[in-house]
């Protein structure tokens, strides 16, 4: 049973880069056709996906989070993360790694879908 | 963007009720819909991909339907566990991807 847990610090200041760490465990990041993807959710509101990355490197960010993120992954490692800069009080929330499954068969999509996910890593940006 | 917009934004219904929630995005996004539920203090899990195929493992008192801009996710008989708030996300805007604005169901 694959198991995603998200690692890194609590507590950002505002303008430093916010830095997380997604662990894989019970299986390889690099098997099946997965993009492995951030979430946020700020404390009473909804889900915002942040971006995915794929086991070649290929990346895709939110287009409002565009220009202060990025992605990396260490197959190494089984891990991938997230790097956010300069943050401001705005980035407050509960971040979430997760894995978007995409299934084609014969050229037709079957699925596309956040099937996995970790527990989420409450980060605050205050000074 | 594709903006998805769920309704009611929170519902209380009786044990054994059924409920039913709708999701209608701002174009044409063919089936390419999941649903998902979030438990208090608990990551999202997902329930039906693809508008109205149920997750593996996921009791079938849970359903979805609809194609285009309309969609609907129904609790066919509200269990107590079913307590959550459910959110709607497409898939069509590749490679932005985007959820709606969630649905908090509560036992009345």
């Amino acid at each position: 049973q694959v198991q995603l847990q998200e690692s890194g610090p609590g507590l950002v200041k505002p303008s430093q880069t916010l830095s997380l760490t997604c662990t894989v465990s019970g299986g390889s990041i690099s098997s099946g056709s997965y993009y492995w993807s951030w979430i946020r959710q700020p404390a009473g509101k909804g889900l915002e996906w942040i971006g995915h990355i794929y086991t070649n490197g290929s990346t895709n960010y939110n287009p409002s989070l565009k220009s202060r993120v990025t992605l990396s992954v260490d197959t190494s490692k089984n891990q991938f993360s997230l790097k956010l800069s300069s943050v401001t009080a705005a980035d407050t929330a509960v971040y979430y790694c997760a894995r978007r499954t995409v299934i084609t068969i014969f050229g037709v999509l079957i699925k596309d879908a956040f099937d996995m996910w970790g527990q989420g890593t409450m980060v605050t940006v205050s000074s | 963007d594709i903006q998805m917009t769920q309704s009611p934004s929170s519902l209380s219904a009786s044990v054994g009720d059924r409920v039913t929630i709708t999701c209608q995005a701002s174009q044409d996004i063919s089936n390419y819909l999941n649903w998902y539920q979030q438990k208090p203090g608990k990551a999202p899990k997902l329930l039906i991909y693809d508008a109205s195929n149920l997750e593996t493992g996921v009791p079938s008192r849970f359903s979805g339907s609809g194609s285009g801009t309309d969609f609907t996710f129904t609790i066919s008989s509200l269990q107590p566990e079913d307590i959550a708030t459910y959110y709607c996300q497409q898939y069509d805007d590749l490679p932005s991807l985007t959820f709606g604005g969630g649905t908090k169901v509560e036992i009345k």
